[in-house]
């Protein structure tokens, strides 16, 4: 399997852009997660989808961020208008629902926002 | 609420040396415990995981243990390399979905 793939995988934009945040889960995995990464807060989960519902978006930090997952193969995270210091690495995992590796999750190689 | 608190770093070995990790946590109930690896530039990989106490997780030559009674999931290797340098995540599962993980151990080995 290709394994969960995001895009892009670096975005440079100024404050008051729109930023969007593209994930493909693994073929299969019916659980989506979306975290952020920064060297001061580690590890954030923002959202969580279940079978394309969002489950838990507790950890969404503002309402200027939203994130959609319209089928089962893409997700979209989107961030307007940014700002500096939404600077960080945003990562996408997905979940399998059976077999024995439900209860982990498999990263994409996250995208690396800077916003300037 | 349910959390880990791992080893701070960063930690720098020579290849061959031992390395451990320590992990503790604490949980109202029976969390499942993970070890996650990060490459430098890549998303997080799972490395190993326990689900109940005793389990032992093992990959690569790493092992971890899961101890209820000292609520401990310490992560050893016995002879590090150089492509072991990585960022590592101790973490455990919180209900049915959510990963509460550390704030990252950096290891750098040289060679």
């Amino acid at each position: 399997d290709a394994g969960v793939i995001q895009s892009p995988r670096h975005e440079v934009t100024e404050m008051g852009q729109e930023v969007t945040l593209r994930c493909k889960p693994i073929s299969g995995h019916n659980s989506l997660f979306w975290y952020r990464q920064t060297m001061m807060r580690g590890l954030e989960l923002l959202i969580y989808f279940n079978n394309n519902v969002p489950i838990d978006d507790s950890g969404m930090p503002e309402d200027r961020f939203s994130a959609k997952m319209p089928n089962a193969s893409f997700s979209t995270l989107k961030i307007q208008p940014s700002e500096p210091r939404d600077s960080a690495v945003y990562f996408c995992a997905s979940s399998p629902y059976r077999g024995r590796d439900t209860d982990t999750q498999y990263f994409g190689p996250g995208t690396r926002l800077t916003v300037l | 609420g349910d959390s880990v608190t791992q080893m701070e770093g960063p930690v720098t070995l020579s290849e061959e040396a031992f390395l451990t990790i320590n992990c503790t946590y604490t949980a109202t109930g029976y969390p499942s415990l993970f070890w996650y690896v990060q490459y430098p530039g890549e998303g997080l990989q799972l490395l190993l995981k326990a689900t109940k106490a005793d389990d032992k997780g093992s990959n690569k030559g790493f092992e971890a243990t899961y101890r209820k009674e000292t609520t401990s999931f310490h992560l050893e290797k016995g002879s590090v390399q150089v492509s072991d340098s990585a960022v590592y995540f101790c973490a455990l599962r919180v209900g049915d979905y959510k990963l509460s993980f550390g704030a990252g151990t950096t290891v750098t080995v040289r060679a």
